[in-house]
C-alpha cells in the first residue's frame, strides 16, 4: 500500500527555519515527483512546490509566494523528500502535505492516490 | 499561469439527488502529446488529507465509487455525483497538473439540503 508520512512539523518564531520530511513506501519513490501543498486552517491547498525524477534532473519549481525562501530536496536511497523552510512567516503557517505523481508507460504522469496525513507548522511572532 | 476557479462555492442538495460542480482553467491544459486534459478532482473530510477521485478529466480512480464522473475539455471542467450519499459531505477541488505552478480551485462544499 502507498503510503506518505511527513514529519518535522512544530512551532517556529518569524525568521526561523525547519526542515519537514516526506517518507515514502508502497511504489518506486525514485520514479515519482514530488509535490508539497498547504492549507492554512479553514483554507483551501496551496501548492508550495515540487522535485522531479532524476531523468528530469531532480528539477524543482515553487510557488511565488515562497521562492527563494523554500527548497525541494530529495534523497531517492531514502525514499524521502525533503522541504527546507527558511525565513518564516506568519502566513507560512499551515498543514503541509506532500503528494506526488507516477508515469505510465507513456511517461505521462498520473496522481498518487493517497497524501500524507500533513504536518502543522505554526509561525509565531 | 493557469488558475482554476470553481463554482458553485457551497452547494445543498438532497440525499439521492444530483450534485454537479464546475471548474473552469484560465488556460487549456489539455495536452497536445496525449490528448488528455491535466485536471483532477479530490474530496476532502474535515480533518483528512485530500483523496483523488478523478484525474486527467475523466478517468475514476480505482475504489472511486461510480456515482462519480468527470467530464469536460480545455478550459471546463465538470464533477458529477449522480445520486448523492451522505457519506460525500465534503469539500471538492479540481487541480491542474499541466505545468508549474500547479494551482487549486478554491473549493465548493457539498452539504445535505
Amino acid at each position: 500500500e502507498v503510503q506518505l508520512v511527513e514529519s518535522g512539523g512544530g512551532l517556529v518564531q518569524t525568521g526561523g527555519s525547519l526542515i519537514l520530511s516526506c517518507a515514502v513506501s508502497g511504489f518506486t519513490f525514485s520514479g515519482s515527483t514530488i509535490h508539497w501543498v498547504r492549507q492554512a486552517s479553514g483554507k483551501g491547498l496551496e501548492w508550495v512546490g515540487r522535485i522531479q525524477r532524476k531523468t528530469k534532473n531532480y528539477a524543482t519549481a515553487y510557488a511565488a509566494s515562497v521562492k527563494g525562501r523554500f527548497t525541494v530536496s530529495r534523497d531517492d536511497s531514502a525514499n524521502t523528500a525533503y522541504l527546507q523552510m527558511n525565513s518564516l512567516k506568519i502566513e507560512d503557517t499551515a498543514v503541509y502535505y506532500c503528494m506526488g505523481y507516477y508515469y505510465d508507460s507513456g511517461d505521462y504522469p498520473i496522481p498518487l492516490r493517497f497524501w500524507g496525513q500533513g504536518t502543522l507548522v505554526t509561525v509565531s511572532s | 499561469d493557469i488558475v482554476m476557479t470553481q463554482s458553485p462555492d457551497s452547494l445543498a442538495v438532497s440525499l439521492g439527488e444530483r450534485a454537479t460542480i464546475n471548474c473552469k482553467s484560465s488556460q487549456s491544459v489539455l495536452y497536445s502529446s496525449n490528448n488528455r486534459n491535466y485536471v483532477a478532482w479530490y474530496q476532502q473530510k474535515p480533518g483528512q488529507p485530500p483523496k483523488l477521485l478523478i484525474y486527467w478529466a475523466s478517468i475514476r480512480d480505482s475504489g472511486v465509487p461510480d456515482r462519480f464522473s468527470g467530464s469536460g475539455s480545455g478550459t471546463d471542467f465538470t464533477l458529477t455525483i449522480s445520486s448523492l450519499q451522505a457519506e460525500d459531505v465534503a469539500v471538492y477541488y479540481c487541480h491542474h497538473y499541466y505545468n508549474t505552478p500547479l494551482h487549486f480551485g478554491q473549493g465548493t462544499k457539498l452539504e445535505i439540503k
